[in-house]
């Protein structure tokens, strides 16, 4: 597509359910990455897809995070039993193979846990 | 270890006012690459420059320049005669070889232009 699509857009659960999000990068964008943005926070990174590379999961907060990629394209973060901790925008990026290559972000699903 | 900071929490200036947005990164390689990247309301971030370590020429974009010195370690963003359209959070960042391809962000300042 033209541009990183996230889903959905918000997301409202209650504390315990488990939430997949959903990322599609732009075609040919061989790098994927998740960030998480908690209220009034900058960007915290969670993981990162290179190709068919083992992801690089140093990010993530707790084993109740996960993410999987595939196909080398679409991309689902899944947080288990949530907490209200979890509330944040969760965003998501795609870009070319290469250090230095910039990101395009997705508009982020706000995810609140009630 | 790498790290941004941004020091400014939040900024508020009067329309047609210069803004200097400031940046300063910490990193043990030579080899480095530094972005600006702008979050409006509507929370969508929009990425407005990258600069590697081996350029330290100065950019000018319309009214948006940066200012690049290795010697301070700073990467400073200036909006020149700020708009009401230029209110948003500014996220200076970071990649550099020992993180690969990943980016570190500041903080951010978050910018606000009265009419």
């Amino acid at each position: 597509g033209a541009g990183v699509s996230q889903s959905p857009s918000n997301k409202v659960t209650e504390k315990g359910k488990d939430v997949e999000l959903r990322c599609d990068p732009i075609s040919g964008h061989t790098a994927l990455y998740w960030y998480r943005q908690s209220l009034g926070q900058g960007l915290e990174f969670l993981i990162y897809f290179q190709g068919n590379s083992a992801p690089d999961k140093s990010g993530l907060p707790s084993d109740r995070f996960s993410a999987e990629r595939t196909g080398g394209s679409v991309s689902t973060l899944t947080i288990q039993r949530t907490q209200q901790e979890d509330s944040a925008v969760y965003l998501c990026a795609s870009s070319l193979t290469g250090q230095g290559r910039g990101y395009t972000f997705g508009s982020g699903t706000r995810l609140t846990v009630v | 270890a790498q790290k941004v900071t941004q020091a400014q929490t939040e900024i508020s200036v009067v329309e047609k006012e210069d803004v200097t947005l400031d940046c300063v990164y910490e990193t043990r390689d030579t080899t480095y690459y530094l972005f600006w990247y702008k979050q409006p309301p509507s929370g969508e971030l929009v990425f407005l420059i990258r600069r590697n370590s081996f350029d330290e020429q100065n950019e000018i974009s319309g009214r948006y320049s940066w200012n690049f010195q290795k010697s301070t370690s700073s990467f400073n963003f200036t909006i020149t005669a700020s708009q009401v359209v230029d209110s948003a959070v500014y996220f200076c960042a970071l990649s550099d070889m020992e993180y690969g391809n990943k980016l570190v962000f500041g903080a951010g300042t978050i910018l606000r232009v009265k009419s």
